[in-house]
């Protein structure tokens, strides 16, 4: 079984400066995927970045990037340039290579002030 | 190509009532997952399909609540009987294969209110 946990239920951060988005996670399996999504207030799941256990470099998205440490079984989510349009719920989740469901965390809100 | 479709968007039933979600996957999907995402918390799987099978529902109570996903037409959640404590949003995603590379493409979700 997948553990994620988000241990941030709550940021600010002002606008055009960058902010680094905590999630760690657990599991047995040797093979498995990191998810990125946000949610805004109206509600749908919008896929942000995906990190695979075996990628040897960082993913990134534009401005979004993975700063993964497996060894720490971390992968935080760094968003640069926060823009106002950033507000939103983030959540991180995991898949096992042998699953097929995804584990997701409890989110953290971040809000992008003027 | 048209994303994940769920409808309605919003559903207001009474206790006691039948709450019928829809999903249509995207296409070329044959992956169809179900997700409920209670007040302040994150998603938390219930139920997986592929084309006319349930491969696994241990997510989904076993009480009131069922899944299919029939050779024609979109992925049905149905929920008999609602209580309160159904209200939630609910999320159906799809995807092309079990590749854990594949991230779940998710539809906008439906609101479901029990009054």
């Amino acid at each position: 079984a997948q553990k994620i946990t988000q241990t941030q239920p709550g940021m600010f951060v002002q606008e055009k400066e960058a902010v680094t988005l905590d999630c760690t996670y657990d599991t047995s399996d040797q093979s498995y995927g990191l998810f990125w999504y946000k949610q805004p207030s109206s509600g749908e799941m919008i896929f942000l970045i995906y990190q695979g256990s075996y990628d040897e470099q960082n993913a990134t998205e534009g401005r979004y990037s993975l700063n993964f440490q497996k060894a720490r079984k971390s992968a935080n989510l760094v968003i640069s340039a926060s823009q106002l349009g950033d507000s939103a719920m983030y959540f991180c989740a995991m898949r096992g290579s042998n699953d097929y469901k995804l584990s997701f965390g409890a989110g953290t809100t971040v809000t992008v002030r003027a | 190509n048209a994303g994940v479709m769920q409808n309605p968007r919003h559903l207001v039933r009474r206790r006691g009532q039948e709450a019928r979600l829809r999903c249509s996957p995207m296409k070329g999907h044959s992956h169809v997952y179900w997700y409920r995402q209670l007040p302040e918390e994150g998603l938390k799987f219930m139920v997986y399909l592929q084309k006319e099978n349930i491969i696994d529902e241990s997510g989904m109570p076993k009480e009131r609540f069922s899944a299919e996903f029939p050779k024609e037409g979109p992925s049905i959640l149905r929920i008999q009987q609602v209580v309160r404590g159904d209200s939630a949003a609910y999320f159906c995603a799809s995807s092309p294969s079990l590749a854990s590379y594949n991230e779940q493409f998710f539809g906008p979700g439906t609101r479901l209110t029990v009054l």
